[in-house]
């Protein structure tokens, strides 16, 4: 069964570091895998996507994840973190069906 | 951008009570879903809906919850008799294309729905 294992539940980081949340998947073939960050009392916004082709891809708000199939990780970065990027982020999988399973989360805090 | 739109964004209801949450999907999008998250736990996926049918839904979904598309626009989910274990908030996310398309799901902003 496709799963997603967020292993870091909260993440504190400096304004201006730099950012690297991690996501693992279990799935047979190449998954559709997904950011999303949900701020407090909000939904969730699509931060990048990977379907195939080039294993770095670039999102919104300056993120980008690097797919690498030999470690099975999607992992979300960003060079320098901002205030206002502090939210929960949620890595998922689509796989052979139209569902989304979606990892546990990481909060991310970020002090001035 | 278009987006998905929800409402209420905060339902209370009594214990036993049916309750009916809405949802208007972005207009040209074809799949439909409802997701949901229990405080503090993560999302879990419900129901998918595509072209007037339940084209997936998971053990939670049981014989309590319902699906529909009334109209062009709306998608619902309906609760018959709620429980205290319902309590969540309730997403609903709809795609252009479902399953195995370059297509991704794009959510509202939920409904929090409180069971008392």
């Amino acid at each position: 069964a496709q799963s997603v294992t967020q292993p870091d539940i909260h993440i504190t980081v400096s304004e201006g570091a730099s950012l690297e949340l991690r996501c693992n998947y279990s799935y047979g073939a190449t998954p559709y895998l997904f950011w999303y960050v949900q701020s407090p009392g909000q939904g969730l916004q699509l931060l990048l996507k990977y379907f195939s082709g080039d294993t770095l891809v670039q999102g919104i708000k300056g993120f980008e994840a690097e797919f690498k199939r030999s470690q099975s990780s999607f992992n979300l970065r960003k060079p320098s973190v901002h205030w206002s990027d502090a939210a929960e982020y949620f890595c998922a999988v689509g796989a052979d069906t139209d569902k989304l399973i979606f990892g546990t989360g990481t909060r991310l805090q970020v002090f001035p | 951008e278009p987006e998905v739109t929800q409402t209420p964004s905060h339902q209370v209801t009594q214990m036993g009570q049916e309750v009916i949450l809405r949802c208007v999907p972005i207009s040209n999008h074809l799949y439909f879903y409802w997701y949901r998250q229990i405080l503090g736990q993560k999302v879990e996926f419900l129901v998918s809906f595509y072209n007037n049918e339940i084209s997936e839904k998971s053990e939670i979904f049981d014989d309590q919850f319902s699906v529909e598309r009334p109209d062009g626009s709306n998608f619902t989910l309906k609760i018959r008799s709620t429980k205290l274990e319902d309590s969540a908030m309730y997403f609903c996310a709809s795609s252009e294309n479902g399953g195995r398309s370059n297509q991704p799901q794009h959510f509202g902003d939920g409904t929090r729905l409180s069971i008392l």
